[in-house]
């Protein structure tokens, strides 16, 4: 499977803490992109990151990215109970290739 | 107000009826995809298309079909459905180059087969 694999899968916080979640992918990618998804809705985008780019941040967001490791993070700092949803992690692969792969998913949850 | 837009929203059908569910993007994309997401979670590709009249298989098996007739249109069929079609599925857009395939999401088609 070409399934990325997101950790943890579910994780609790209280507002105001940072909330860190990571994606891990197998084939080398064109960029990877961070969507968030709110009680079994469609997705938004959140943020992109390019395969030579190692770290992006947007508002309360920050990527990072490593192409050795194959792996890529997102912190979502001075989380908000407004944040509470599921983060999935998507791999545009290298090559021209189009064929886009989602991570499993992490759920999170912020405790206001 | 350019948008991407599924109906219906809920289906709650019996076995052995055919279904489509329809996807429309109001944005011009030239790439479409359609997402099955299992209860617990995991989003598969099943079909993609780069334009009008492709149409590609994605990494998760499905007896659906898709056409892609017009370049706003990206409809899903099930011949027969059973129950293990119950699912969500989710429609996507994204442009062809530019902006690194952003895809834009409806919100999706929730598949209750009775």
């Amino acid at each position: 499977s070409q399934q990325g694999e997101e950790d943890p899968q579910a994780l609790s916080i209280q507002e105001g803490e940072n909330a860190t979640m990571n994606c891990s992918y197998k084939t080398s990618i064109n960029n990877l992109q961070w969507y968030r998804q709110n009680s079994g809705r469609g997705l938004v985008h959140l943020i992109l990151i390019r395969s030579n780019e190692r770290e992006k941040h947007s508002g309360r967001l920050r990527v990072t990215l490593d192409t050795s490791k194959k792996s890529s993070s997102l912190l979502i700092t001075a989380s908000r109970a407004a944040d509470t949803a599921s983060y999935f992690c998507l791999q545009l692969p290298s090559g021209g290739y189009q064929k886009v792969t989602f991570g499993t998913g992490t759920k999170l949850q912020v405790i206001p | 107000e350019a948008d991407i837009y599924q109906t219906p929203r809920y289906l709650v059908i019996g076995t052995g009826k055919k279904i489509t569910l329809e996807c429309s993007q109001t944005m011009g994309h030239d790439k479409m995809y359609w997402y099955q997401q299992d209860p617990g979670m995991e989003l598969h590709l099943i079909h993609y298309s780069y334009g009008v009249n492709s149409t590609e298989k994605g990494d998760l098996s499905s007896e659906s079909t898709v056409s892609r007739i017009r370049t706003e249109h990206f409809p899903l069929t099930l011949e027969s459905a059973r129950p293990s079609h119950t699912s969500q599925y989710l429609c996507a857009s994204s442009e062809d180059g530019g902006r690194y395939n952003e895809q834009f999401f409806g919100p999706g088609t929730r598949l209750t087969v009775l």
